[in-house]
């Protein structure tokens, strides 16, 4: 089982709101990345650190962090945001990397 | 901008070896903190391992400890990643990526490569 734990699947409406969570002791240490990965192609990062979001990526991808908890949030969801989201962090001896199990985005 | 570039496609038997590389353009090479990243069929991300050039000296997740080998070429800005005693269960996507803030709170990875699809068959 991975030390960074992800629900497998969850489904949204098109225009709505939808928060992808991921849970780990690591999380207390290190704020989470997260990355899309839309099928046959690599992941990419959308979201990390405590506010941080890439070039290039849609202010509707929003992230934050409590606890052993963060997640992921999608405001005003997209068609094209359907794609399986990936958490990842150091561990709290920052010596490896985490990686969650991956959610996959259905948008209704 | 820093661009990752992987070889292609490898099919291998079950037993050998599997050499995979990540070229890098822009940027100064030396000091990126590279890592490798598979991707089995239908499963989530798993690190592997990740190396500094200019350090040098490869940290790999224990799971792989004694079959995998990360090396680095300054000359090309090329990282390898080279996994012996293939099985079926290392059929899978391989990703580098650049990672940065390994040290601190705030981390990620960014860019990563295409992904070479390494198959191991009987």
């Amino acid at each position: 089982s991975s030390e960074l734990t992800q629900d497998p699947t969850v489904s949204v409406a098109l225009g709505q709101t939808v928060r992808i969570t991921c849970q780990g002791k690591s999380l207390t240490r290190s704020f989470a990345s997260w990355y899309q990965q839309k099928p046959g192609q690599a992941p990419i990062l959308v979201f990390y650190g405590e506010n941080k979001r890439p070039s290039g990526i849609p202010e509707r991808f929003s992230g934050s962090a409590s606890g052993d908890t963060s997640s992921l949030t999608i405001t005003g969801t997209q068609a094209e945001d359907e794609a399986e989201y990936h958490c990842s962090s150091r561990d709290t001896t920052y010596t490896r990397w985490l990686f969650g199990g991956g959610t996959r985005l259905t948008v209704l | 901008q820093v661009q990752l570039v992987q070889s292609g496609a490898e099919v291998k038997k079950s037993g050998s070896s599997v050499k995979v590389s990540c070229r890098a353009s822009g940027g100064t090479f030396s000091i990126f903190e590279v890592t490798w990243v598979r991707q089995a069929p239908g499963h989530g991300l798993e690190w592997m391992g990740e190396i500094i050039p200019v350090f040098g000296t490869p940290k790999y997740a224990q799971k792989f400890q004694d079959r995998l080998k990360i090396t680095t070429d300054e000359l090309t800005s090329t990282v390898y990643l080279e996994l012996s005693n293939l099985t079926s269960e290392d059929t899978a996507i391989y990703y580098c990526a650049r990672c940065f803030g390994s040290q601190s709170r705030t981390n990620w990875f960014l860019p990563w490569g295409q992904g070479t699809l390494v198959t191991v068959s009987s």
